[in-house]
């Protein structure tokens, strides 16, 4: 069955950096799109970021372009995403979600139990 | 980007009874060239993940009850849970995936309860 675990949250200094991991299983990684998408605590969900299958292309939402950085290593079955300058707004559950394609930006069929990242000082 | 508004944001339902969730897009989500609406429904339960419901606006996920059902096209879409059971309490998100340049965007929820 699909499995996808993230690790890495934790408490960090605004300006601080973080590195998400997720590791997935159940599914050939390699072929599929994958993204993060977060919730801040008692909100709605965000979408932040999607790579391609084999990482060729990245897209960012707005509020992360130029701080965040989404990669993939496809022989260790593994998304992640390297958070530089953060900031308060950023403290939220972040989840690793799996594309229904391999190249384009669609719906997600499965999705991680989520890694909380609080940024506080 | 494309801006998804949900009404109401909450919704009080008897058991058995029928449940109306409403997504409206700030633009079409129906490509012309496939006739197909780029637009999704998941549910999210507290504490846990989101989890999909409907794809193009009115396909059923495999494995998802049949009294869920998605409808709609262009710029205005309805989830609708037919005869509400305990188990459907949870946060509704509808969520487009038209946009060019790429990208997502969700509404904001609508929280379901039992009346």
């Amino acid at each position: 069955q699909v499995q996808l675990v993230e690790s890495g949250g934790g408490v960090v200094q605004p300006g601080g950096s973080l590195r998400l991991s997720c590791a997935a299983s159940g599914f050939t990684f390699s072929s599929y799109g994958m993204h993060w998408v977060r919730q801040a605590p008692g909100k709605g969900l965000e979408w932040v970021a999607f790579i391609r299958y084999d990482g060729s292309n990245k897209y960012y939402a707005d509020s992360v372009k130029g701080r965040f950085t989404i990669s993939r290593d496809n022989s260790k079955n593994t998304l992640y995403l390297q958070m530089n300058s953060l900031r308060a707004e950023d403290t939220a559950v972040y989840y690793c979600a799996k594309d229904v394609t391999a190249a384009g930006l669609n719906y997600f069929d499965y999705w991680g139990q989520g890694t909380l990242v609080t940024v506080s000082s | 980007d494309i801006v998804m508004t949900q009404s109401p944001d909450s919704l009080a339902v008897s058991l058995g009874e029928r449940a109306t969730i409403n997504c409206k897009s700030s633009q079409s989500v129906l490509y012309s060239s496939n006739n197909k609406n780029y637009l999704a429904w998941y549910q999210q339960k507290p504490g846990q993940p989101p989890k999909l419901l409907i794809y193009w606006a009115s396909t059923r996920e495999s494995g998802v009850p049949d009294r869920f059902s998605g409808s709609g096209s262009g710029t205005d879409f309805t989830l609708t849970i037919s005869s509400l059971q305990a188990e459907d309490v949870a946060v509704y998100y509808c969520q487009q995936y038209y946009s060019t340049p790429p990208s997502i965007t969700f509404g904001q929820g609508t929280r379901l309860e039992i009346k």
